[in-house]
């Protein structure tokens, strides 16, 4: 168990729709990261927080926002879905902005467009 | 740019050491990753290793960093059938994210 926690695990809705996924980072870890994984692109870097703030982004499309909050736990939210945007969505944690601590994954959630 | 290369499939037999291999084209990177991912589950953090050192062994799995040729391997020692899974390269490239490769599914045969 790495520690990070991600909800739902199942992510079932419609072209159009929009959802929030949730992610809750390992204790004592302040930066969050989402990454995308889809059999055609592979894993792709989205987005990172650290300690409330955005610290990078990647290809993190328009219709797509995220935040982090206060008690550092954050959500992705995608909106107006289309049929490619299902995937494996995961979150990891570290314990800082850099990249001089390594990234805990969680499970994921399996989001599917239909 | 940044790009992490792996080959895609290597099969075992079960008691075999397993090489996994990996090229990478950051050479500012501080840390370079292993990742392995079982069906349908997360990433787990295999094990890591910074940029200054050549070899690192923890139990059965040894990296090997060729920080020249930016290689990068993995070898698994006495083969489990429980070692099946797809295992990522990651770089800690300059860009403050990790870039993963395709990843290499092995396959270990009893």
């Amino acid at each position: 168990d790495s520690g990070v926690t991600q909800t739902p695990k199942h992510l079932i809705t419609a072209t159009g729709q929009r959802v929030t996924l949730r992610c809750s980072p390992r204790s004592g870890d302040l930066s969050v990261y989402w990454y995308q994984q889809s059999l055609d692109q592979g894993l792709q870097f989205l987005i990172q927080y650290y300690n409330g703030e955005e610290r990078a982004k990647g290809n993190i499309l328009e219709r797509f926002s995220a935040q982090q909050f206060p008690d550092l736990h954050s959500e992705l939210n995608l909106s107006s879905l289309e049929l490619g945007d299902s995937a494996l969505y995961f979150c990891a944690s570290s314990v800082g902005p850099g990249m001089s601590s390594p990234l805990h994954f969680g499970n994921g959630t399996r989001l599917t467009v239909t | 740019g940044e790009d992490v290369e792996q080959s895609l499939f290597l099969s075992v037999r079960e008691g075999d050491s397993s090489v996994i291999n990996c090229t990478y084209t950051d050479s500012s990177s501080t840390y370079l990753y292993w990742y392995k991912q079982e069906p349908g589950a997360g990433l787990q953090l295999l094990t890591y290793i910074f940029s200054n050192m050549d070899m690192k062994q923890d139990q059965r799995l040894t990296v090997l960093l060729n920080k020249k040729d930016k290689h990068l391997s993995l070898r698994i020692a006495d083969t489990q059938t429980g070692d099946s899974a797809i295992y990522f390269c990651a770089e800690s490239g300059n860009t403050g994210k990790l870039i993963f490769g395709q990843g290499t599914t092995l396959q270990v045969k009893p």
